[in-house]
């Protein structure tokens, strides 16, 4: 069975710094890779997804993250944080008809 | 293009009650998914539709869930004589077929059983 860990339920950083969300994942066949972010009292929304074409992906608001293979690893990074950036982020894993998700990071911006 | 949309967003039920939730998908996609997500934890597979049919169903559908999808289109989940445990945000998703596809989640409906 496949599955989700993410480290860290918090991440705190100031604005202007990087972010680093982390994400490992176990699975027996090449994994579907994906992260959400949910706004509160919002639905989830798709940042970017690993599909094993390039295993760095661009996504969306300026987020990007890497596959690595040898790590079983899909961090999420941003070079520079803003204010609303400030929101959950859940790592997420392909399994034939479902999603498996991690337990989410909440990121919290410092001004 | 709208989106997926859920109703009611909120919906606050006495123990022992009966409460329906609806989804209305992308028009174009055949699959839709139910979740089911607690406080401090990530979404959990409820079960998942192809057009009409039922697919799949989790372990965490008790008898007292159903859910159905008449003619592939909108979606119902019912949830029979409702437990405090049954409390969460219940969560619709959308997709084409491929597994690399991505799902489009509504809103949710955020259930409180008194």
């Amino acid at each position: 069975a496949q599955s989700v860990t993410q480290l860290g339920s918090h991440v705190s950083v100031s604005e202007g710094a990087l972010v680093l969300l982390r994400c490992n994942y176990s699975s027996s066949v090449p994994p579907y890779l994906f992260w959400y972010v949910q706004y509160p009292n919002q639905g989830l929304q798709l940042l970017l997804k690993y599909t094993s074409a390039a295993t760095l992906v661009k996504g969306i608001n300026g987020f990007e993250a890497e596959f690595k293979k040898s790590e079983t690893s899909f961090h999420l990074t941003k070079p520079s944080a803003h204010m609303s950036d400030a929101a959950e982020y859940f790592c997420a894993v392909s399994e034939d008809y479902q999603l498996i998700w991690g337990a989410g990071t909440k990121l919290i911006i410092k001004p | 293009d709208t989106g997926v949309s859920q109703n009611p967003r909120h919906k606050i039920t006495k123990r022992g009650q009966n409460v329906t939730f609806r989804c209305d998908p992308i028009s174009e996609h055949n699959r839709l998914y139910w979740y089911r997500q607690t406080l401090g934890q990530g979404p959990e597979f409820l079960t998942y539709f192809q057009n009409e049919a039922q697919l799949e169903k989790s372990r965490l559908l008790s008898d007292r869930f159903s859910a159905e999808r008449p003619k592939g289109s909108f979606s119902t989940l019912e949830i029979q004589r409702t437990e405090q445990g049954d409390s969460a945000m219940y969560l619709c998703a959308s997709s084409l077929t491929g597994r690399t596809d991505t799902q489009y989640f509504g809103p949710g409906t955020r259930l409180t059983v008194l």
